[in-house]
């Protein structure tokens, strides 16, 4: 049962375009929603996240959009540049006492051409 | 990878053999995590622990155990492989219960 929903499964972009990652969620108890980034043969690492009570988070080219209402929230990459190639994913967890329980989703694999 | 190492870093076994996996850390963080990775489903957890010789499922236990008798080691054993937990096995950990989790290089692990 994916709780996570991700789209679109690729994603191709052109050197200083816009990329843009959706992700739809059904668990309403979710509280805390990071994207992760992986590049080939590495483990993902955490490039920005976001809680329910702001509707959106910039960092630097990396922004996240979070719509509580719809449960959706997307990563957008302004500027894209060839270094940005690598698989996103997002994820959600409830931050339950006992650890954070990240559930992900399918994964993104974004290529941005030079 | 903020001080996690996993080993073995590849594996190969045939069906039925036990096998496991270690996640040692150097940060004296509490949680650590096992995860697995696979096309199409991303990441999935299937156990973690909240401290020494305290760990709980995830969402895809079976066939799976761990054990933590120390702060710094995580071990995933799977008591008798088979060719569909053929997997790339994260471990991840993370300082406290919201805190940000950090991932370790991964485990390569082909059943045969």
């Amino acid at each position: 049962q994916q709780q996570v929903k991700q789209s679109p499964q690729s994603l191709i972009v052109q050197k200083g375009g816009i990329s843009i990652i959706n992700c739809a969620y059904e668990n309403t108890a979710f509280d805390y929603f990071p994207w992760y980034q992986q590049f080939p043969g590495k483990g993902p690492a955490l490039l920005i996240a976001i809680r329910p009570d702001v509707s959106e988070k910039k960092e630097g080219r990396f922004t996240i959009s979070f719509n509580k209402s719809a449960k959706q929230f997307s990563l957008h990459i302004m500027d894209s540049q060839p270094g940005d190639s690598a698989t996103y994913f997002c994820a959600a967890s409830t931050g339950e006492t006992s650890g954070s329980r990240l559930t992900f989703g399918e994964g993104t694999q974004l290529t941005v051409n030079p | 990878d903020a001080g996690i190492t996993q080993s073995p870093r590849h594996k190969v076994t045939e069906t039925g053999t036990p096998v496991t996996l270690r996640c040692h850390q150097t940060e004296n963080h509490r949680y650590m995590y096992w995860y697995r990775q696979d096309p199409g489903h991303g990441l999935r957890l299937i156990h973690y622990s909240y401290g020494v010789k305290d760990t709980d499922k995830g969402e895809v236990s079976d066939g799976y155990s761990v054990s933590r008798s120390k702060t710094e080691d995580f071990l995933l054993t799977l008591e008798s492989a088979t060719s569909s937990q053929t997997s790339v096995y994260f471990c991840a950990i993370s300082e406290g219960r919201e805190e940000t989790q950090y991932f370790g290089p991964g485990t390569r692990l082909l059943v045969l």
